[in-house]
């Protein structure tokens, strides 16, 4: 089954512990990216890479860093977690732009509390 | 600054009537629009989108308007089911860029 996936779903954490949120792709896309929700502020995007060893900044990138050492695969790193960093993330995937009309696959969400 | 707005929280609509949600944006640069459904404990899932070279796209009860001149778009659903009770989100990118704006979100309410 095509989709992408998101580990852990759910994270309570505390101020200063470096953690990894992971995503995964099995769909061969070369575009993939992190973005949180918060009330009333929608999705924001937070970084993006449009291939391997290729990364930028979104919107919202303080206190975050990526790295696509590999296709599938767009770790979210958050070296020292800070309670405005509590939020629902969500990781998508896409393929190559220029066929396939700009569309997201996005994954389930992981809900992080950082106290 | 909001770049791109979706001033309705919330729309309750009868099973059966239309639908619809509108979103605003401010930069001119923006070439090409979508429309994102997020059902809860899920993540969004692709609804349909515009080009800027079109005013209108069409997928079944789906249809998205687009004018450029207002820098507004709307999602039309007909006829409006339960099932499309969800939030709603329209985003916004720019060719050639790689970053997308999304607006707030509306949650749609499907009475039966």
């Amino acid at each position: 089954e095509a989709q992408v996936t998101q580990n852990p779903r759910y994270l309570i954490t505390v101020t200063g512990k470096k953690l990894t949120v992971t995503c995964s792709q099995n769909m061969n896309h070369e575009y993939m990216s992190w973005y949180r929700q918060d009330p009333g502020l929608g999705l924001r995007q937070i970084y993006y890479s449009m291939n391997v060893e290729v990364t930028d900044k979104g919107d919202v990138p303080e206190g975050y860093k990526v790295s696509r050492k590999e296709k599938r695969n767009f770790p979210l790193i958050l070296e020292s977690p800070s309670p405005n960093q509590t939020s629902l993330y969500f990781c998508a995937s896409s393929p190559s732009k220029a066929l396939h009309n700009y569309e997201q696959y996005f994954g389930p969400g992981t809900r992080l509390t950082v106290t | 600054d909001q770049q791109v707005k979706q001033n309705s929280p919330s729309l309750s609509v009868q099973e059966g009537r239309i639908s619809i949600l509108n979103c605003d944006y401010t930069n001119s640069m923006f070439d090409y629009f979508l429309w994102y459904k997020k059902y809860p404990a899920e993540g969004p899932t692709f609804l349909i989108s515009i080009s800027s070279i079109k005013d209108k796209n069409e997928d079944g009860r789906f249809t998205v308007f687009l004018n450029k001149s207002a820098k507004h778009l709307s999602l039309h659903i007909v006829p409006s089911q339960p099932g499309d009770s969800a939030v709603y989100f329209c985003a916004s990118t720019t060719s050639g860029t790689y970053k997308y704006i999304f607006g707030t979100g509306t949650r749609l309410k499907v009475l039966a």
